[in-house]
C-alpha cells in the first residue's frame, strides 16, 4: 500500500494568495483527518471526515480555512486568503473507521510558508 | 475533556542507556492511549497503543509502555537507546471523536 499521499510537500506563497493542500487516504479507510503542526501550538486537529462527511470542524481556525472530501479517495484543505501565521506543517491522516482504538496513518505532510 | 501531559520537551540519552518518556493522562472514562513517533521531515507513525487488553504494551522498535491507572500514567520505555531512536515522540489519548496529542518529547541520542 502506498500509504497516505499528500501534495505538495512544500509550498511557499505570498500573503493573500489562495493555497490548496491535497490528500489521498489509504484505500479502504473511511475516516480522514487534517492536522496542523507548529512549534507554538503543537499538533492540532483541524477537521475530521467520516465516510466523506465532515463530522467535527471545531478546530478550523477561521472562515479562511475550508476542507472538502468529494469522494473516498481525495480531500482538500484550502486557505483563502493565506496569512503568515498560517505557516505550519499540515498533515493528513486516515484510519479505518475513526474509532477509539483505530490507528491513524499519517502522510508525510505539507510544509507551508506564507511570506 | 481527555488530555495528556508530557514533561520535558527535550530528552538526551546516551547510546545504550534506558529511554524513559513520561506521559500522564486525564480522562473521565477508561482511556485509550497511544504513542507515536515522528522522524525528521516525516509524518507520525504508531509505536504502540493501549486498548485495555493488557497493561504492558509492546510496540515496534523495542519500545514498550505500561498503563498504570493508579498513577494515571502511560510511560514509554526502551532498555537500550540506539542512534536511530532520535526523533520526536508524542503521547495521545482518544476522546470526543479525536486524538488529543501531548506537546511531544524531542529525543537526542548521544554516541
Amino acid at each position: 500500500d502506498a500509504g497516505v499521499i499528500q501534495s505538495p510537500r512544500h509550498e511557499v506563497t505570498e500573503m493573500g494568495q489562495e493555497v490548496t493542500l491535497r490528500c489521498k487516504p489509504i484505500s479502504g479507510h473511511n475516516s480522514l483527518f487534517w492536522y496542523r503542526q507548529t512549534m507554538m501550538r503543537g499538533l492540532e486537529l483541524l477537521i475530521y471526515f467520516n465516510n466523506n462527511v465532515p463530522i467535527d470542524d471545531s478546530g478550523m481556525p477561521e472562515d479562511r480555512f475550508s476542507a472538502k472530501m468529494p469522494n473516498a479517495s481525495f480531500s482538500t484543505l484550502k486557505i483563502q486568503p493565506s496569512e503568515p501565521r498560517d505557516s505550519a506543517v499540515y498533515f493528513c491522516a486516515s484510519s479505518l473507521n475513526g474509532g477509539n482504538t483505530d490507528t491513524q496513518y499519517f502522510g508525510p505532510g505539507t510544509r507551508l510558508t506564507v511570506l | 475533556a481527555q488530555s495528556v501531559t508530557q514533561l520535558g520537551s527535550h530528552v538526551s540519552v546516551s547510546e545504550g542507556a534506558l529511554v524513559l518518556l513520561r506521559c500522564n493522562y486525564s480522562s473521565s472514562v477508561p482511556p485509550y492511549l497511544f504513542w507515536y513517533v515522528q522522524y525528521p521531515n516525516q509524518g507520525l507513525q504508531l509505536l504502540l497503543k493501549y486498548t485495555s487488553a493488557a497493561t504492558l504494551v509492546k510496540g515496534i522498535n523495542g519500545f514498550e509502555a505500561e498503563f498504570k491507572k493508579s498513577e494515571t500514567s502511560f510511560h514509554l520505555t526502551k532498555p537500550s537507546a540506539h542512534m536511530s531512536d532520535a526523533a520526536e515522540y508524542f503521547c495521545a489519548v482518544y476522546g470526543n471523536n479525536r486524538l488529543a496529542f501531548g506537546k511531544g518529547n524531542q529525543v537526542v541520542v548521544i554516541p
